[in-house]
């Protein structure tokens, strides 16, 4: 199984800074004949479902902020929120969907300072 | 719109079984693969299983494999989900997702999610 790693467990952001939260698949997710990366980013709020923000590593969902965005490739990737608003207060979870069992990150706590 | 409800849930005895359900609406049920996820107390995601749009692929996560069994039914626009020889850690929230297309892709919309407890 794919094993991913997400880096910090949890990141206290000042409301307008960056905030920067990394995933890390145990093998590439690249998969070589479309050139597109089987990685997706979800936010989930307290007592909520997650939502889904990113998909194909970097291509936003529709309806979600343009402050939210997705990068990397391989095995090394990032979703980065440009100015931190106070709704952006939940975990955020890294899906790798290139291989069954499809296997989430830990989660990474997003508050505010 | 797409709605995913979710039923089923409730207090179950070690090595009982349960079924959970979850009515879909708002999209075309037979062209899209789905998905049940589990979140346990305080923790985090745990992917358990996907049936493709047509029902001839199953996956499993390795925790449920050989106890779970996945199916659809196409009539009743219907996910269920058979838990046999449940265990304490089996204990979750258990979320109904749509996969964005048939195969084994990233699901766009999830249930509210139905709570199962596994206790003595």
């Amino acid at each position: 199984d794919i094993v991913m790693t997400q880096s910090p467990d949890s990141l206290a952001v000042s409301l307008g800074e960056r905030a920067t939260i990394n995933c890390k698949s145990s093998q590439s997710v690249l998969y070589s004949s479309n050139s597109k990366n089987y990685l997706a980013w979800y936010q989930q709020r307290p007592g909520q479902p997650p939502n889904l923000l990113i998909y194909w590593a970097s291509t936003r969902e529709s309806g979600v902020p343009d402050r939210f965005s997705g990068s990397g490739s391989g095995t090394d990737f990032t979703l980065t929120i440009s100015s931190l608003q106070a709704e952006d207060v939940a975990v955020y979870y890294c899906l790798q969907y290139y291989s069954t069992p499809h296997t989430f990150g830990q989660g990474t706590k997003l508050e505010i300072k | 719109q797409v709605q995913l409800v979710e039923s089923g849930g409730g207090v179950v005895q070690p090595g009982r079984s349960l079924t959970l359900s979850c009515e879909a609406s708002g999209f075309t049920f037979s062209r899209h693969a789905m998905i049940w996820v589990r979140q346990a107390p305080g923790k985090g995601l745990d992917w358990v299983a996907l049936i493709s749009d047509d029902g001839s692929r199953k996956f499993y996560g390795n925790s449920v494999e050989g106890r779970f069994t996945i199916s659809r039914d196409y009539s009743k626009n219907t996910l269920y989900l058979q838990m046999n020889s449940l265990r304490p850690e089996d204990t979750a929230v258990y979320y109904c997702a749509k996969s964005v297309y048939g195969g084994s892709l990233f699901a766009d919309y999830w249930g509210q999610g139905t709570l199962v407890t596994v206790s003595s």
